[in-house]
This record gives structure tokens, sequence and C-alpha cells, in this order.
């Protein structure tokens, strides 16, 4: 199985940088996600790695190193809007039947203050 | 048209009752998902279709019933269904099952009496 952890909440102010942490231990490790999920609303994709290292787009930044099962989402620049939670999904591949499946982890809620 | 749309947004059923959930994409994805998402806890993968097949199931109780009618479609049958099973149900699609981004639907909120 997968067993991926993420801290529960985090709190920031406008303005500020963020980073929003997750580890993981899996088999068949094939990318890594993250999601950004507002209260009663659908989960919306911010970025994903496969190979290790930074990927950045706009205000949203993500880091995997595969060798310690590390994955960082760093949020710049943060808005108050940007309260909401964060998934960090881990997609491995399936053997039976085929294709690949994600697994998130339990969130992390963000609270942006002023 | 970039985005996944599911009908009802919001479904109350007896536990004796049947209804459908229903899904529908037109980005030509070839992979479509059901997940059951409980208040405050992460989305859980039901099924997974990959071109009209049903490629993944994960245990998923007889009482939900995936069903893939073609490519853009995907509706879930649920009969005889358990309180517990109110939930927040989110329909997803990808390009292939090679590993591209899911895009969620805004999900059916389901409520059983």
């Amino acid at each position: 199985g997968q067993n991926i952890d993420q801290p529960t909440e985090m709190t920031a102010t406008e303005g500020a940088i963020v980073q929003i942490n997750c580890t993981y231990q899996t088999s068949g490790f094939n990318g890594l996600f993250w999601y950004q999920q507002h209260a009663g609303e659908a989960p919306t994709f911010l970025s994903y790695n496969v190979l290790d290292g930074l990927e950045e787009k706009g205000r949203f930044s993500s880091f995997l190193s595969r060798s310690k099962g590390y994955s960082y989402l760093l949020l710049k620049e943060l808005q108050m809007k940007d309260s909401a939670s964060y998934l960090c999904a881990v997609r491995v591949y399936i053997l039976t039947g085929g294709g690949n499946k994600l697994t998130f982890g339990t969130g992390t809620q963000l609270k942006v203050e002023l | 048209d970039t985005e996944v749309t599911q009908t009802p947004k919001h479904l109350v059923m007896g536990m004796t009752n049947k209804k459908s959930l229903k899904c529908e994409q037109h980005m030509g994805h070839r992979a479509m998902y059901w997940y059951k998402q409980k208040a405050k806890k992460p989305p859980e993968l039901m099924f997974v279709y990959s071109y009209e097949k049903l490629s993944i199931n994960e245990s998923v109780p007889s009482r939900f019933s995936p069903e893939c009618p073609n490519s853009s479609l995907l509706n879930l049958h649920l009969h005889a269904l358990q309180p517990e099973d109110s939930a927040l149900y989110l329909c997803a699609s990808s390009q292939g099952l090679g590993g591209d981004e899911q895009f969620f639907g805004p999900g059916t909120r389901l409520t059983v009496l």
C-alpha cells in the first residue's frame, strides 16, 4: 500500500511564502501531483513532478526527491484566496488492469491571514 | 471545453431507492474515474475506466455499479445504499492512463437517509 503524510494545518500571512511538505512510501511510484481544494469544491490541479527537481508555475513551485520520498509545494506572494486544502497525491502503476492510480494524502488546510 | 460536468449537484435518497449519478466530459479524454470523498478527508478512488472498459475496481461494494456507455459519459448506479455512503462523489477524467493530470468535476453531494 501507500503511506502519504502531510501536516494537517498551516497558517501564513498574506504576501508571505509557505512551504507544504509531503512524504510518501510506496511501490510502483510514477509521479506526484499537487491539487488545491476549496471547501465544497472539486480539487484543481496545481503541479506535477515525476523526475527529481523543482517545477515552477507562476506563484506555485513543487519539488520532488524520489530517493527521499519527499515533495514540497511552495506558494509565493500568498493571497487570501489561497486559503484552501492542499492535497499531495502519489501516482502508482497498477500491473493488474493496467494504468495508474492516484492516492491522495490527507491534505493540508492552509489559512492565509492579514 | 475543458471541464467535467456532473449531475445532479445534490441528491437525497432513501436506503431502498435506486438512483444514478452522471458525469460527462468533451475533452476527448479516454480515462474516467469515480472518487468518494467524506468531509475533511481526501478523495478515495472507487473505479477507473479506460477506453470504456473497467480497469480498476477498488473493492467497492456491489451496491455501487459503474457504467461507461461511451467515451464521454460515466455513470454510477446506486442501489440499497447505507447512511455511511453519504459523501461527495467526484468524477474525473484524464487524457489516458499514462499519467496525465486528472480534471475533476464539481461533484455530487449525496445524502442517504
